[in-house]
């Protein structure tokens, strides 16, 4: 099945710094969504990124489809950005197959 | 707010025990999800369903039962719990619009004894 690597696994930033995560994914997808887990378990959905870019305040994804990766930058982080994210991609079940996620602590 | 809920939220259990989580979910989605989380592991598909009495098994099914008798309410039960199950579940939710966007609940920890 679809394989997806996530890196770094573990990512430690001063408050204010910016940073790119990175998802790798083995075959080709129709549905990548990036998700944050924040430190008291709740997932929230941060994008909906097939291909192409997008922004939403200081994060934005990009996805290059034909390359078989996806980038989420973060921006000017903040200690409430701490908490791990996960890339998700559409399995051949048509359900989402999960990385092992990047694990960020931002330090105030 | 994505209008799904679990319950229930904590549960401890002994082994052997029939355990049974509920997900209810009230913005009509099509698609339902059970996912478990353990460290090292991710999050990992045990059972889905894509409609009203259709599910089907994810990659970690064994121990498990699912059912879907209404749109809103997804069914996990765990026959006879065993001390492996122990872990964090996840229901969520895709609608067929919206680019199927995934929404989750807010989970459910179990601890088998």
């Amino acid at each position: 099945g679809i394989q997806v690597e996530q890196s770094p696994p573990d990512l430690i930033l001063q408050e204010g710094a910016n940073s790119t995560l990175r998802c790798n994914f083995s075959d080709s997808v129709n549905n990548l969504q990036w998700f944050h887990q924040n430190p008291w378990g709740q997932l929230i959905n941060l994008f909906y990124i097939p291909s192409g870019t997008k922004q939403n305040g200081r994060l934005s994804a990009t996805t290059v489809a034909t390359e078989r990766y996806s980038l989420l930058y973060i921006s000017s982080s903040q200690t409430t950005d701490s908490g791990v994210y996960f890339c998700a991609v559409e399995g051949s079940q048509g359900n989402l197959i999960f990385g092992k996620g990047t694990k960020l602590s931002v330090k105030p | 707010d994505a209008g799904i809920t679990q319950s229930p939220r904590h549960k401890v259990t002994e082994t052997g025990t029939p355990v049974t989580l509920r997900c209810h979910q009230t913005e009509n989605h099509r698609y339902m999800y059970w996912y478990r989380q353990d460290p090292g592991h991710g999050l990992r598909l045990i059972h889905y369903s894509y409609g009203v009495k259709d599910t089907d098994k994810g990659e970690v099914s064994d121990g498990y039962s699912v059912s879907r008798s209404k749109t809103e309410d997804f069914l996990l039960t765990l026959e006879s719990a065993t001390s492996s199950q122990t872990s964090v579940y996840f229901c969520a939710a895709a609608g067929v619009g919206s680019g199927n966007t995934i929404y989750f609940g807010e989970g459910s920890w179990l601890t088998v004894v």
